[in-house]
């Protein structure tokens, strides 16, 4: 059982450089979402997608982009970073109002 | 908004003890509620869902109750093990596709 699976588990960048976290999901979830992790500050939802073909923003979507590439995979992408976007990133899915599953999470550092 | 508490921050007890853990909401008009467990570094393990219509549920040694009218879900992880050091999150379900966070209270069992 693969579950959520997210790529790469650690990435370090240098400011304004960017990168691109990839997520996949084999439970057949309609939804699926990004979330950043910050000690003090719990999960905050960066964006969301509802099913395929669509996307929605979150609670900080500034600086992240996002694609729903196909029902399974949903990618972040952070076209230059900055040093307010070191944390752990973590994609979750669920269908609808049931449990959410998430992935093993991203530690990103930009320094 | 929607605002969600935990508290203790952190809990520390003997083996054998029976943990509390609480978990409070603002805003009763929520779908759901869901609490997780996450060890250090690793992901979001879901535990239990309950939804608004349901007083309690259970799993275990692990039982969650729900009382929507004053906001407040409770977690008891009954005869506590070292094995259940990690931290635990409560989640509220506020539509199809938004959970808001606690931050958390970090849970040590000491052998």
């Amino acid at each position: 059982n693969a579950g959520v699976t997210q790529t790469p588990k650690f990435q370090v960048l240098k400011t304004g450089q960017s990168m691109t976290l990839q997520c996949a999901q084999d439970m057949n979830h309609n939804s699926m979402y990004w979330y950043r992790q910050d000690p003090g500050m719990g999960l905050r939802l960066i964006y969301y997608s509802a099913s395929e073909g669509t996307t929605d923003k979150g609670e900080v979507p500034n600086g992240y982009n996002v694609s729903r590439l196909n029902k399974r995979e949903f990618s972040l992408r952070l076209e230059s970073a900055a040093p307010s976007q070191t944390s752990v990133y973590f994609c979750a899915s669920s269908e609808a109002r049931t449990r959410a599953f998430f992935g093993q999470g991203t530690r990103l550092t930009v320094v | 908004k929607q605002e969600v508490t935990q508290i203790p921050a952190a809990l520390s007890v003997p083996e054998g003890e029976n943990l509390v853990l609480n978990c409070s909401f603002t805003d009763s008009a929520i779908y759901n509620l869901q609490w997780f467990r996450q060890d250090p570094g690793k992901g979001l393990t879901s535990l239990l869902l309950i939804q608004s219509s349901q007083r309690e549920q259970t799993s275990g040694r692990l039982n969650a109750s729900l009382d929507k009218s004053s906001g407040r879900s409770t977690l008891y992880i009954a005869a506590s093990q070292p094995g259940d050091s990690a931290t635990y999150l409560c989640a509220v379900r506020l539509n199809d596709y938004k959970l808001s966070f606690g931050a958390g209270t970090t849970v040590t069992v000491r052998a």
